[in-house]
């Protein structure tokens, strides 16, 4: 089992819509949590990190679940420049990061 | 303006050859990565360093090798013994011990084989 899980989709969505991604990671000890984005061919961004209340950057929001061992970033009011592949980041307490295999997102017209 | 470079942005090897891949970064971080990613896949660990003249195997350190003897610099070797370099390798850097300071990154090398 991988440490961290993401579903890969790919997410077909049209502009407008709502859509929600879930990944899971394995390590009790993680301690920092991280949405990136990533177009095609391109380095990842940071999108948000992911705090424990819960935060909200427009229309994104991310959440985490330590006693579920899982982090969700929702996408409101998708947009055609949303689409990109979403990376799940875990960082441990000893400083490693993890990252998901990431879910591809298409916004279509 | 603050980042990382790296270089070059494509990078073709021959069989047989070491090429090196360079990082360089002017954020003041202590902390440098390198990464491989594999079309369609994640980012998977090769090395790090948390501190000049120290540095840790990741998860696919096998056919490579770093140095770290400045702050502002983490160069990456492919050696001969990596028989499937084709990848995008990605340096990143962050400060170490705070943990909820995320990692920033280089715009990345594209390695083939010749």
């Amino acid at each position: 089992r991988k440490e961290v899980e993401q579903d890969p989709g790919p997410f077909n969505v049209p502009e407008g819509a709502t859509v929600a991604f879930n990944c899971t990671y394995s390590n009790s000890a993680s301690q920092s949590f991280f949405w990136y984005r990533q177009d095609c061919r391109k380095e990842p961004k940071l999108l948000m990190s992911v705090y424990s209340s819960g935060n909200e950057d427009g229309r994104f929001t991310a959440q985490l679940n330590r006693a579920s061992q899982y982090i969700s970033l929702l996408i409101r009011d998708s947009k055609l420049s949303d689409s990109a592949t979403y990376l799940c980041v875990v960082t441990t307490n000893a400083g490693k990061s993890t990252f998901g295999d990431g879910t591809t997102l298409t916004v279509k017209p | 303006d603050g980042g990382i470079t790296q270089s070059p942005k494509y990078l073709f090897r021959k069989e047989g050859q070491n090429v090196t891949l360079s990082c360089e970064q002017n954020l003041n971080h202590d902390a440098m990565y390198w990464y491989r990613q594999d079309p369609g896949q994640g980012l998977r660990l090769i090395y790090y360093s948390q501190i000049v003249n120290d540095f840790q195997k990741g998860d696919i350190a096998e056919g490579y090798s770093v140095s770290r003897e400045k702050k502002e610099s983490f160069p990456l070797t492919v050696t001969s013994a990596q028989k499937n370099p084709t990848a995008f390798y990605l340096c990143a850097s962050s400060t170490p011990g705070q943990w909820d300071q995320p990692q920033h990154f280089g715009d990345g090398t594209r390695l083939s084989i010749l």
